[in-house]
């Protein structure tokens, strides 16, 4: 079963937006992670933040983490087409750390 | 290093019929995972190997089965192969499957079945 749920569904925004996707969870997590994907490929890991973080930032990449309201935000600053794919959020279960829970994903469509 | 390959990249069989998927993961690396993406569910775990032993399993029926040779190479089984199992199986691999350790992922295979 998911473990993530993502929002919004879909995001389609001009070249040179913001995109912020926001993500929930159910139970306590080691730690959360971003993937990219791209028409239905392999996914690429973006970034990893733990359950002791709040914040992480990689080049255009931002990621929040409130585990009190146990969500987490993706904010891509500047995009690019590049950037469309869909974004999916993982989280490594405290209770058993191998086992990833992934989202259903938003798909973010960047405009030229 | 090379990526994580899978191998084959798309597969089509019939109902009733069983299927292997292969994973070589990066080198070096241990820990291999494999999940299910459909529209419906999404991404899900299917199971974890380490040291050619399953150390984790998600919740997927004993049709789904795998291994893990000594050269940390991976192989996936689905047997009697149902409609629903039409899917993108990706698999994972990283260095002893830490709790921090990133995933690196492969292209997937990409089943359908008819």
């Amino acid at each position: 079963s998911q473990q993530g749920e993502e929002d919004p569904q879909a995001l389609s925004i001009q070249e040179g937006e913001n995109a912020t996707m926001n993500c929930s969870y159910k139970t306590s997590i080691n730690n959360l992670q971003w993937y990219r994907q791209n028409s239905g490929r392999g996914l690429v890991h973006l970034i990893l933040i733990r359950s002791n973080e709040r914040e992480k930032h990689s080049g255009r990449l931002r990621v929040t983490l409130d585990t009190s309201k146990k969500s987490s935000s993706l904010l891509i600053t500047a995009s690019r087409a590049a950037d469309t794919a869909s974004y999916f959020c993982a989280t490594d279960l405290a209770s058993n750390n191998n086992d990833m829970r992934f989202g259903a994903g938003t798909r973010l469509t960047v405009k030229p | 290093k090379a990526g994580v390959t899978q191998t084959p990249r798309y597969l089509i069989k019939t109902r009733g019929q069983q299927v292997t998927l292969s994973c070589s993961p990066i080198s070096g690396h241990r820990s291999v995972s494999w999940y299910q993406q459909t529209p419906g569910q999404g991404l899900q775990f299917l199971f974890e190997y380490f040291s050619e032993t399953q150390r984790n399993k998600g919740n997927f029926p004993g049709r789904f089965s795998g291994r893990q040779f000594s050269n940390s190479r991976s192989e996936m089984n689905v047997s009697t192969l149902e409609l629903g199992d039409s899917a993108l199986y990706l698999c994972a691999s990283s260095s002893v499957g830490g709790i921090e350790e990133t995933q690196y992922f492969g292209p997937g295979t990409r089943l359908l079945v008819l």
